[in-house]
């Protein structure tokens, strides 16, 4: 099974607008990182958030964590086009192997 | 240049005959991780190795098998015995495994079973 599940799935937005995503999570974590995914390719690492953490940024990203709700959200703001792609988190646990569990995704449609 | 390649891009299988799926890093990390990706779907653990000549089962193990005779390569064998094994399949390394390590990920190769 899954630990982490996003939400929206799919999200169709504007060029300009932001747009935000979230993941909620089942067991105590080390670390929540995020991951993004263009059509048909590999995985990109986009930030790693500790669980002592509660906000971090890294260009137009900014993601949050709630160790209380089990939850963490993704913002881009002022999306690009290029920015269409699907959206991953991910939760690293206690266990042995620095093994990431992933979600589902949130697909993500910029229209110019 | 450093990075994590996948080979082939596309592949496809007979039903009853085994694959080999080739992953090789040159980024001198410790542990690697297969991944299997079904259609619209996150990505679930195959297996997983920290270390040249030790590797363990992930989440989905049955029916694949791994091998790590060199720290830079970790093979994927889909064997006769997985269901169901078209999917699109990501090899991904990492430093080492501690803590707070990003992955890396290869660019992925898709299996399609005739």
């Amino acid at each position: 099974s899954q630990q982490g599940e996003e939400d929206p799935q799919a999200l169709s937005i504007q060029e300009g607008e932001n747009a935000t995503m979230n993941c909620s999570y089942k067991t105590s974590i080390n670390n929540l990182q995020w991951y993004r995914q263009n059509s048909g390719r590999g995985l990109v690492h986009l930030i790693l958030i500790r669980s002592n953490e509660r906000e971090k940024h890294s260009g137009r990203l900014r993601v949050t964590l709630d160790t209380s709700k089990k939850s963490s959200s993704l913002l881009i703001t002022a999306s690009r086009a290029a920015d269409t792609a699907s959206y991953f988190c991910a939760t690293g646990g206690k266990a042995a192997g620095n093994k990431l569990t992933f979600g589902g995704g949130t697909r993500v449609l910029v229209k110019p | 240049d450093g990075g994590i390649t996948q080979s082939p891009k596309y592949l496809f299988r007979k039903e009853g005959q085994n694959v080999t799926l080739s992953c090789e890093q040159n980024l001198n990390h410790d542990a690697m991780y297969w991944y299997r990706q079904d259609p619209g779907q996150g990505l679930r653990l195959i297996y997983y190795s920290q270390i040249v000549n030790d590797f363990q089962k992930g989440d989905i193990a049955e029916g694949y098998s791994v091998s790590r005779e060199k720290k830079e390569s970790f093979p994927l064998t889909v064997t006769s015995a997985q269901k169901n094994p078209t999917a699109f399949y990501l090899c991904a390394s990492t430093l080492d495994t501690t803590l707070y390590n990003e992955q890396f990920f290869g660019p992925g190769t898709r299996l399609t079973v005739l």
